[in-house]
């Protein structure tokens, strides 16, 4: 089971940065926050992934609360090409926990 | 080579028919995955390979047959499937099949099946 809530949609104004929430209080100490994007028809994408520390790399940023329950992902400049289904996942490392178990996921519309 | 390559990209088939999905990665990665996408839904975890040899089956029927040839290769064969097993069927690769370091998924394009 996904243990992930999401937002079912967001909107955002092109140029401006995408803020997505996501909820994981069941999260546990071994487990990953990881971010995926499909755009319309193609397959997923990986975006980035982070344990308790922020992340960044060239496509976003990644915000892990202190306790660990939600994390947001950035997009600093959302293009319309950023439009797409965005999925926070947890995932452990090792065992059961290690699958990569999509949720229902964000639908970012980025609006010109 | 960042690539992973699923062929056929669309396939036709008859519930009599027998045929294969092909997956191919030259990443080095050891762990490779199939995953199938149903319309307006989110992809769901069909099977996983962790070197070469099959360690998740998610309860997928009989019908779907996965196989692991080499470390490069992933074949689905298809046979006596029903219409509602059209879906879109998407593979993936990662250096190692649990998280942390080295286990972001790399997604094929898919392959798309209908199911006459």
């Amino acid at each position: 089971d996904a243990k992930t809530t999401q937002p079912p949609s967001m909107d955002c104004a092109e140029g401006r940065a995408a803020n997505l929430p996501c909820n994981h209080s069941t999260i546990s100490g071994n487990e990953y926050v990881y971010w995926y994007r499909q755009i319309h028809s193609q397959g997923p994408q990986y975006i980035i992934h982070g344990l308790k520390n922020n992340e960044t790399n060239e496509m976003a940023s990644l915000i892990i609360t202190e306790d660990r329950k939600s994390s947001t992902l950035i997009l600093p400049h959302a293009t319309l090409r950023d439009t797409a289904v965005y999925y926070c996942i947890v995932r452990g490392y090792g065992g059961a926990t290690n699958k990569l178990i999509f949720g229902t996921g964000t639908l970012l519309a980025v609006q010109p | 080579d960042t690539e992973v390559t699923q062929t056929p990209k669309h396939l036709v088939m008859g519930m009599t028919n027998k045929k294969s999905l092909k997956c191919e990665q030259h990443m080095g990665h050891r762990a490779m995955y199939w995953y199938k996408q149903k319309a307006k839904k989110p992809p769901e975890l069909m099977f996983v390979y962790s070197y070469e040899k099959l360690s998740i089956n998610e309860s997928v029927p009989s019908r779907f047959s996965p196989e692991c040839p080499n470390s490069s290769l992933l074949n689905l064969h298809l046979h006596a499937l029903q219409p509602e097993d059209s879906a879109l069927y998407l593979c993936a690769s990662s250096q190692v099949s649990g998280g942390g370091v080295g286990g972001e998924l790399f997604f094929g394009e898919g392959s798309r099946l209908t199911v006459l």
